[in-house]
C-alpha cells in the first residue's frame, strides 16, 4: 500500500483554512497519523487514530477520513504552522508507510 | 516526560556497518505497551521506517532493509540500538529513534500506530 499526498506544495497566508489530503493506493482498514516537520527538526505528532488530537496540539488542527482518503485541516493558519506535513499508516505486516509530504509555505 | 536521544558516529564507511544507539529517559524500554522504532530521512526527502523492537525484544523490519538491519535492547542502560550492515551512499540520512504507540489510555489498536516522541535525529554520512 502506498500513500500519496496532495498537494505536494501549498502556498497559503496567515488566517487561511488549509486542507491536505492523504490517499492510499487501496482501501486500508486502518487509521492514519499526521506529523509536522520544521526544517532541521524531528517530526512532531499532531493527530493519531485518524482524528485524535495529540495533547498540546492546537485545536485548529483536525483530521478525518476513512478507506482510501484522509484529510488534515488547519483552520486559521498561524505563522508557526508553515512546515511540511506527513501522513502515516500501518498495514497488517506490520509495515509502516509515510506519505511523501506536503510543504505549506507562504 | 519521555525523551529520546540518538548517538553514534556521524560517518560510516561504504560496505561497513552503521551503528546507532537511542537512549531513553522518562520511561522504561522494557515495560509498557510500546515499541521502540528507527526511522530515517535522506536530506530533503521523505521518511522511511526501518524497524522496531518490542519491550520483550521482538523485532519487525521494513522488508526492503530486513537483510541488513538488526535492532536490539539494552535494558541495563535503557537504550536500544540499530545496526545496518553493508552500507552504501544511499544509506546517508538523518536517523531518528521514536517511541511507537498503538494504545491510548483506554484502547489498543491492531491497525493503528503513531510515533511519539521522536529523538532529535542524527546525521549519518556514508563516505570513504
Amino acid at each position: 500500500i502506498q500513500l500519496t499526498q496532495s498537494p505536494s506544495f501549498l502556498s497559503a497566508s496567515v488566517g487561511d483554512r488549509v486542507t491536505i489530503t492523504c490517499r492510499a493506493s487501496q482501501d486500508i482498514t486502518s487509521y492514519v497519523a499526521w506529523y509536522q516537520q520544521k526544517p532541521g527538526k524531528a517530526p512532531k505528532l499532531l493527530i493519531y487514530v485518524t482524528s485524535t488530537l495529540q495533547s498540546g496540539v492546537p485545536s485548529r488542527f483536525s483530521g478525518s477520513g476513512s478507506g482510501t482518503e484522509f484529510t488534515l485541516t488547519i483552520s486559521n493558519l498561524q505563522p508557526e504552522d508553515f512546515a511540511t506535513y506527513y501522513c502515516q499508516q500501518v498495514n497488517s505486516n506490520p509495515l509502516f508507510t509515510f506519505g511523501p509530504g506536503t510543504k505549506v509555505d507562504v | 516526560q519521555v525523551q529520546l536521544l540518538e548517538s553514534g558516529p556521524g560517518l560510516a564507511t561504504p560496505s561497513q556497518t552503521l551503528s546507532l544507539t537511542c537512549t531513553v529517559s522518562g520511561a522504561s524500554i522494557s515495560s509498557g505497551k510500546y515499541y521502540w522504532t528507527w526511522i530515517r530521512q535522506p536530506a530533503g526527502k521523505g521518511l522511511e521506517w526501518i524497524g522496531r523492537i518490542s519491550t520483550s525484544g521482538a523485532t519487525s523490519f521494513n522488508p526492503s532493509l530486513r537483510s541488513r538491519v538488526t535492532i536490539s535492547l539494552d535494558t541495563s542502560k535503557n537504550q536500544f540500538s540499530l545496526q545496518m550492515t553493508s552500507v552504501t551512499a544511499a544509506d546517508t540520512a538523518f536517523y531518528y529513534c521514536a517511541r511507537d504507540r498503538h494504545c491510548t489510555d483506554t484502547k489498543c489498536y491492531s491497525l493503528a500506530n503513531w510515533f511519539d516522541p521522536w529523538g532529535q535525529g542524527t546525521l549519518v554520512t556514508v563516505s570513504s
